[in-house]
C-alpha cells in the first residue's frame, strides 16, 4: 500500500513564524503535490513538484514555497504565517500511469494549521 | 481548459443505490477518469478509475459513454459509512483539479 505521512495532524503557530510542513511517500512516486483546503472551496493547488529539485506553481501559490531535495520528500513553507493561511493542508504523491496523462493520487492524512 | 460539473449535495438512504453523474468538458483524450471519496479531517482516496464503458471495484462502478463528455459512479446499497465529499477531477498533465466535489448524506 502507498503511504503518504504528513509530519503533523495539528499545529498552531503564530502569525508571522515560518512554518515548515513535512510530507514524506514512500512508494517512489515521482510527482508531489500541496493543496489546501478550506470549507465550499473543495482543494486547491499550491504547488506540485514531478521530480527532483523541480517545482511549479498552482492555483494559489502566494505567500508560499516548497522544497524537493530527495524523490520522497516534499516540503511546504510559509515564509511568515499570516491568519489567512489558517486551513488544512493535504499532501499527494502519484506516479504516470502508462500512456495516460491522468494519474491517481495518493493522500496524506492531512496538517490542520491554525495561525493565531 | 477541462474542467468537471458535479452536483452539490445528495441526500439517500441506507439500502438505496446512489448515482453520482460528473460532466467533462473538455477532456482529453489521453485523460482517464477517476473519483475520490473523502471523510471528514481526512485526505481524500482513490475510489475507482476508467477511461471508457464501465469499470467495476469492491466499492463502485463507473460508468463512462462512448463520448466520454460525462460519468456516473454507481454506489450499490449505501450505508451511512458512504457519507462523504465525492470528487471527480479533471486531469491534465501530471495534476488534478479538485473542485467543491459531491456532498453525499445518507440517512437511516
Amino acid at each position: 500500500d502507498v503511504k503518504v505521512t504528513q509530519s503533523s495532524r495539528y499545529l498552531v503557530k503564530r502569525t508571522g513564524e515560518k512554518v515548515f510542513l513535512e510530507c514524506v511517500q514512500d512508494m517512489d512516486h515521482e510527482n508531489m503535490f500541496w493543496y489546501r483546503q478550506d470549507p465550499g472551496l473543495g482543494l486547491r493547488l499550491i504547488y506540485f513538484s514531478y521530480d527532483v529539485k523541480m517545482k511549479e506553481k498552482g492555483d494559489i501559490p502566494e505567500g508560499y514555497s516548497v522544497s524537493r531535495e530527495k524523490k520522497e520528500r516534499f516540503s511546504l513553507i510559509l515564509e511568515s504565517a499570516s491568519t489567512n493561511q489558517t486551513s488544512m493542508y493535504l499532501c499527494a504523491s502519484s506516479t504516470p500511469v502508462g500512456l495516460a496523462d491522468t494519474d491517481t493520487q495518493y493522500f496524506g492524512p492531512g496538517t490542520r494549521l491554525t495561525v493565531l | 481548459l477541462a474542467k468537471t460539473t458535479q452536483p452539490i449535495s445528495m441526500d439517500s438512504y441506507e439500502g438505496q443505490e446512489v448515482n453520482i453523474t460528473c460532466s467533462h468538458n473538455n477532456i482529453a483524450t489521453n485523460d482517464y477518469i477517476t473519483w475520490y471519496q473523502q471523510f471528514p479531517s481526512q485526505g481524500p482516496r482513490f475510489i475507482i478509475q476508467g477511461y471508457k464503458t464501465k469499470v467495476t471495484n469492491e466499492v463502485a462502478s463507473l460508468f463512462i459513454p462512448a463520448d466520454r463528455k460525462s460519468s456516473t459512479l454507481s454506489l450499490p446499497r449505501v450505508s451511512l459509512s458512504d457519507t462523504a465529499v465525492y470528487y471527480c477531477p479533471p486531469g491534465g498533465y501530471n495534476k488534478l483539479i479538485f473542485g467543491a466535489g459531491t456532498r453525499l448524506a445518507v440517512h437511516p
